[in-house]
């Protein structure tokens, strides 16, 4: 399995700013993925970054809010933008090959917190 | 659309005996069912997963689990606990045709020694 990493692994931020989560894969992926998990809940799929193109995102989740890039196979960012105590929250990172069959492996995860 | 219920928030079991963790899910089309394991202050571990062929999936760490397709369940099973294993377990889903992943609420095992 791809080994992922993120950075920052948590963070603490103030009230109306905007912080960047980064995502790097050990080797080139297909499908990479944006979740969050709220404090005591489950996943919730924010987004798909696609390579070379704009993000697909879920119901419920705007660029302006949670834009993303992904200039390659192995990077992708997420910023979580005007940050609101609503925000605080465990952001990861998953990759898989796309197939229907296929396993997604997730980051360490981001813990952020909003003062 | 796809879903999945996992029913309980917590199971409780003693060190040595067996453990079931229920999930059901809710497709249209052919479902593939995935179980991970949450540490706390960790990501997500993968454990194990039912494409197709045999009903009984064995992975990681001596867990395995059993597709029901009648029943529309993928239950987490292991015949021995260990305290090891107390965690946050989460089952999901993937409808054949999505790309995407669906997980239930998740079910924290704990486990006494």
């Amino acid at each position: 399995s791809a080994v992922i990493s993120q950075k920052p692994s948590r963070d603490i931020c103030q009230r109306g700013t905007s912080l960047t989560i980064q995502c790097q894969v050990d080797s080139q992926v297909t499908m990479m993925f944006w979740y969050r998990q709220q404090p005591g809940q489950s996943l919730t799929l924010i987004a798909t970054a696609n390579q070379g193109s704009e993000a697909t995102y879920e119901s419920g989740f705007v660029i302006d809010k949670f834009p993303i890039s992904r200039p390659n196979l192995t990077f992708s960012t997420l910023t979580v933008s005007n940050m609101s105590p609503e925000d605080s929250s465990i952001y990861l990172c998953s990759v898989g090959t796309g197939g229907e069959g296929d396993t997604q492996y997730f980051g360490p995860g981001t813990r952020l917190t909003v003062l | 659309a796809q879903s999945v219920a996992q029913p309980e928030d917590q199971v409780n079991v003693a060190e040595g005996n067996p453990l079931t963790v229920k999930c059901t899910y809710s497709v249209s089309g052919n479902p593939y069912l995935f179980w991970y394991v949450q540490y706390p202050n960790r990501g997500l571990q993968f454990l194990l997963k039912y494409i197709t062929g045999d009903n009984l999936v064995k992975g990681s760490y001596g867990f395995e689990a059993e597709f029901n397709k009648s029943q529309t369940s993928f239950h987490l099973k292991k015949p021995s606990a260990l305290v090891s294993d107390s965690a946050l377990y989460f089952c999901a889903v993937r409808d054949s045709g999505y790309s995407t992943l669906t997980f239930g609420k998740g079910t924290m095992l704990l486990v006494s020694p």
